[in-house]
């Protein structure tokens, strides 16, 4: 398998502020990395597909522009949410398209935005 | 469309029951299928996956059959654990390019002692 890593696990910010989240593979190099964001009791939704190198593929309904995306190395992506309101709080979680086609996922990132 | 349905929870069992949680799976082509499990807090593990047809997936006591007759993905466990209480998630893969999950809506489960 691949093992990911989120930062930070947690974090908290005032309406209006950015905030950025990382996703790293330790020990695969990763061309293709997922974001998902979840609500509580709830299924993930993928939110875009990161590919190293090139631009995001933002899913249906996502905002390119306020949910960015950077993908400039083969062991890291990041997800900056943008002038963040209390609505995009959620918890966020990454993976990584491995060997097989299997994707790994990170431990998560739970927003809260005040 | 392409879409995944799983048994509703919430679960609860008592330890050392059988569990079953159904999953079955609408799609074109031949999908790989996957179990995930989700802890409390925390992101999702993968816990066994099947790339064709009548393939078995199996990983700490659970297993998966890959029914492509009647479109299935059914988890068991013939004895749960207190530690298995979790949220389990199917999910499978487009065949092509994309590469991307679509997920069902998650079952609870709770083991109690």
């Amino acid at each position: 398998g691949a093992v990911v890593s989120q930062h930070p696990s947690r974090v908290i910010c005032k309406s209006g502020t950015s905030v950025k989240i990382e996703c790293r593979s330790l020990d695969f190099q990763a061309t293709t990395m997922f974001w998902y964001r979840q609500f509580p009791k709830q299924s993930l939704m993928l939110m875009a597909t990161s590919n190293e190198g090139s631009k995001a593929t933002y899913e249906q309904g996502v905002e390119k522009d306020k949910f960015l995306i950077n993908h400039a190395s083969l062991t890291l992506s990041t997800l900056t949410v943008t002038s963040a309101h209390p609505e995009d709080s959620s918890f966020y979680i990454c993976s990584v398209l491995a060997s097989q086609e299997t994707q790994y996922f990170g431990p998560g990132t739970r927003l809260l935005v005040l | 469309g392409n879409s995944v349905t799983q048994m509703e929870g919430p679960v609860t069992l008592s330890e050392e029951a059988f569990l079953t949680i159904n999953c079955t799976y609408t799609a074109t082509g031949y999908p790989s299928l996957f179990w995930y499990v989700q802890y409390p807090g925390e992101g999702l593990q993968l816990l066994l996956k099947a790339t064709k047809a009548d393939d078995k997936g199996s990983n700490k006591g659970f297993e998966a059959t890959y029914r492509k007759e009647t479109t299935s993905f059914h988890l068991e466990k013939g004895s749960v654990q207190v530690s298995d209480s979790a949220v389990y998630f199917c999910a499978f893969q487009k065949p092509g390019s994309a590469r991307q999950l679509t997920f069902g809506s998650g079952t609870q489960l709770t083991v109690l002692p």
